[in-house]
């Protein structure tokens, strides 16, 4: 069965460095997303990405956080100055088209920002 | 911000009885609604959705049930079974067209006791 994958699984990085996560979404998949989750909070909305542009951005996306769908596979998430807030697991997801909001996860890359 | 809301961070049963996990929402524009399992280190995995034209949907062991009016949706698992031991998300959004972000709830440990 189809998967996101995303990598690393644990990335962690000294306060204002700059971060890359990447997801693989699933291959027939037009929409992409990333969440994030704090230990102890709530999956929170980040970001939705379609047809190589931003559909919608979450108060937590400011200029510190970019997107990008380099090549046809990879979907990646920066994080330019990274900060102790920072820390949290990162999810991708993926959805197959307009129709379906169904989305589905990627296993998530743990950030710890030290 | 509390717009979902899954009041029981607990939940335990035994094998082959009923689970049934509660969500409650407050925004009355959410017109989607998603449950998600989760296992420990792994992304949320999608179970079920729901439209807010109906008000039961059906897959195998798993039904959701949605009232509109007492904004309140559930998730009934029968029978459950010990591998159902997870933390499930309910989770909402505006339409069920792709690009929409979900909003989380808080999530419910369902623990499934052979």
């Amino acid at each position: 069965e189809p998967e996101v994958t995303q990598t690393p699984s644990h990335q962690v990085t000294q306060m204002g460095q700059e971060v890359i996560l990447r997801c693989v979404p699933i291959s027939n998949h037009l929409y992409f997303y990333w969440y994030r989750q704090i230990l102890g909070q709530k999956v929170e909305f980040l970001v939705s990405f379609y047809n190589n542009e931003i559909s919608e951005k979450s108060e937590i996306f400011d200029d510190q956080f970019s997107v990008e769908r380099p090549d046809g596979s990879n979907f990646t998430l920066k994080i330019r100055s990274t900060k102790l807030e920072d820390s949290a697991m990162y999810f991708c997801a993926s959805s197959r088209d307009y129709s379906y909001n169904e989305q589905f996860f990627g296993p998530g890359t743990r950030l710890t920002v030290l | 911000d509390q717009q979902v809301k899954q009041n029981s961070p607990s939940l335990s049963v035994q094998e082959g009885r009923i689970s049934i996990l509660n969500c409650d929402y407050t925004n009355s524009m959410f017109d989607y609604f998603l449950w998600y399992k989760k296992y420990p280190a792994e992304g949320p995995t999608f179970l079920i959705s729901i439209s807010s034209i109906k008000d039961k949907n059906e897959d195998g062991r798993f039904t959701v049930f949605l009232n509109k009016s007492a904004k309140h949706l559930s998730l009934h698992i029968v029978p459950s079974q010990p591998g159902d031991s997870a933390v499930y998300f309910c989770a909402a959004s505006f339409g069920n067209n792709a690009g929409n972000m979900l909003t989380f709830g808080g999530g419910t440990r369902l623990m499934v006791k052979p």
